[in-house]
């Protein structure tokens, strides 16, 4: 089974500090995502990255960046905390070659909340 | 641009009830249609994912269909159990060009009661 694992469940910063949210995936995946969930607005894409070094913008990217060294390794950065980033974050992967046919795995999320 | 909603936003059943939960998307040019399960507080599980040119997928006690033309999905749950509990989202992707992103809806909260 795929596993997607996201290094914090809960995570408290101060606004205004840099986050960083880690997400390792196990099964040579090319393709991950950064997600965040909040009520009433659902899943809305932050960055998604289809190879090492590569990175493209969601529909949200203000406020945030990503790092892909790695293959299996992909990093959301808050660069300033703020308190409206308080959210569910959610990382994902699928495969490249199979991308079209094959379904997102999920991680289980980290809750930050920004104080 | 493409919009998911999911009716009803909760539902509640008794234990053994067949139980079908509707996804409706606005723009039927899509290339899949996914299915997910959430735990409270945890990420997501694949159930089924739907081709466009397929009409259903099935997986246990689970069968998930498509009606493109009409921009409808629907979940069917066999003989519902409380470890079904969970909220139900669907997804679509519009195309198949590397920029072709989901769209989620917003889910389908279910408690099944022994």
């Amino acid at each position: 089974d795929v596993k997607v694992t996201q290094s914090s469940r809960y995570l408290v910063k101060r606004t205004g500090e840099k986050v960083f949210l880690e997400c390792v995936q196990d099964m040579d995946h090319e393709n991950m995502f950064w997600y965040r969930q909040d009520p009433g607005l659902g899943l809305r894409l932050i960055y998604f990255s289809y190879d090492v070094k590569m990175k493209e913008k969601g529909d949200i990217p203000e406020g945030y960046s990503v790092s892909r060294e790695k293959k299996e390794r992909f990093s959301l950065i808050l660069e300033s905390a703020s308190t409206n980033q308080t959210s569910m974050y959610l990382c994902a992967s699928s495969s490249f070659w199979t991308f079209y046919n094959s379904p997102l795995h999920f991680g289980n999320g980290t809750r930050l909340t920004v104080t | 641009k493409q919009e998911v909603t999911q009716i009803p936003a909760a539902l509640s059943v008794p234990e053994g009830e067949n139980l079908v939960l509707n996804c409706s998307f606005t723009d039927s040019a899509i290339y899949n249609l996914q299915w997910f399960r959430q735990d409270p507080g945890k990420g997501l599980t694949s159930l089924l994912l739907i081709q466009s040119s397929q009409r259903e997928q099935t997986s246990g006690r689970l069968n998930a269909s498509l009606d493109k033309s009409s921009g409808r999905s629907t979940l069917y749950i066999a003989a519902s159990q409380p470890g079904d509990s969970a909220t139900y989202l669907c997804a679509v992707r519009p195309g198949e060009t590397s920029g072709s992103r989901l769209t989620f809806g917003e889910g389908t909260q279910l408690t099944v009661n022994p």
